[in-house]
């Protein structure tokens, strides 16, 4: 079954780390750039970072830049998202999803979500 | 605010149908990036609907199209039906943000 499963999410406090993880099956996960893309509570879609198949390109939304690190193994088809210096504005559900074409990706497979909670 | 901007809301009822814009700007949607469009229903992830400015992905009902011009795009929903009532969101690229996927803030489509 072609699937991405997130998890890791939890509540944190300001200032703290978190790391999530996300598991492919289904197809083959080095095939395919990968993205992190958040969702705050009652909002829009932001998409946070992403990473080309092989690891040697990243990009990151000026938002996040500098505390999260987005990696991927391609020998376990895992997606990990690296949280440092977590703020309230954090919060929200992260989505793993797969990108699809060149150019103007698109994302053609998302995660279920994990929650991330940051509150002293 | 979002780079690329969306109605609120739109509503219609069943058998009607509606349309969702999305403008850009020259470094995005001008640029030449495509658009691409999603919909999700409340407590669920989102799901691609329409890919490449006007391609839908098999099992994506004929009822929705979408098209692009100049600094905008759209997403039209004939036929309008209950199971259509979702959030949609329309996303693309831009370059002054180092080339990084942007999304339109979400329209909410309400079937009356």
């Amino acid at each position: 079954q072609v699937q991405l499963v997130d998890s890791g999410g939890g509540l944190v406090k300001p200032g703290e780390s978190l790391r999530l993880s996300c598991a492919a099956s289904g197809f083959t996960f080095n095939d395919y750039y990968m993205s992190w893309i958040r969702q705050a509570p009652g909002k829009g879609l932001e998409w946070v970072s992403h990473i080309t198949t092989s690891s040697r390109y990243t990009n990151y939304a000026d938002s996040v830049k500098g505390r999260f690190s987005i990696s991927r193994d391609n020998a376990k088809n895992s997606l990990y998202l690296q949280m440092n210096s977590l703020r309230a504005e954090d919060t929200a559900v992260y989505y793993c999803a797969r990108m699809h074409g060149s150019g103007s990706f698109w994302i053609g497979l998302w995660g279920q979500g994990t929650l991330v909670t940051v509150s002293s | 605010q979002s780079v690329l901007t969306q109605p609120p809301s739109v509503s219609g009822a069943p058998g009607q149908r509606v349309t969702i814009s999305c403008t850009g700007s020259s470094s995005n949607i001008g640029a030449g990036y495509d658009v691409h469009w999603y919909q999700q229903v409340p407590g669920t992830a989102p799901k691609l609907l329409i890919y490449r400015n006007t391609n839908r992905p098999s099992g994506v009902p004929d009822r929705f199209s979408g098209s692009k011009s100049g600094t905008s795009a759209s997403l039209a929903i004939s036929g309008l039906q209950a199971e259509d009532e979702a959030h949609y969101y329309c996303q693309s690229y831009d370059s002054s943000l180092s080339d990084s996927m942007v999304f339109g803030g979400g329209t909410k489509v309400t079937v009356l």
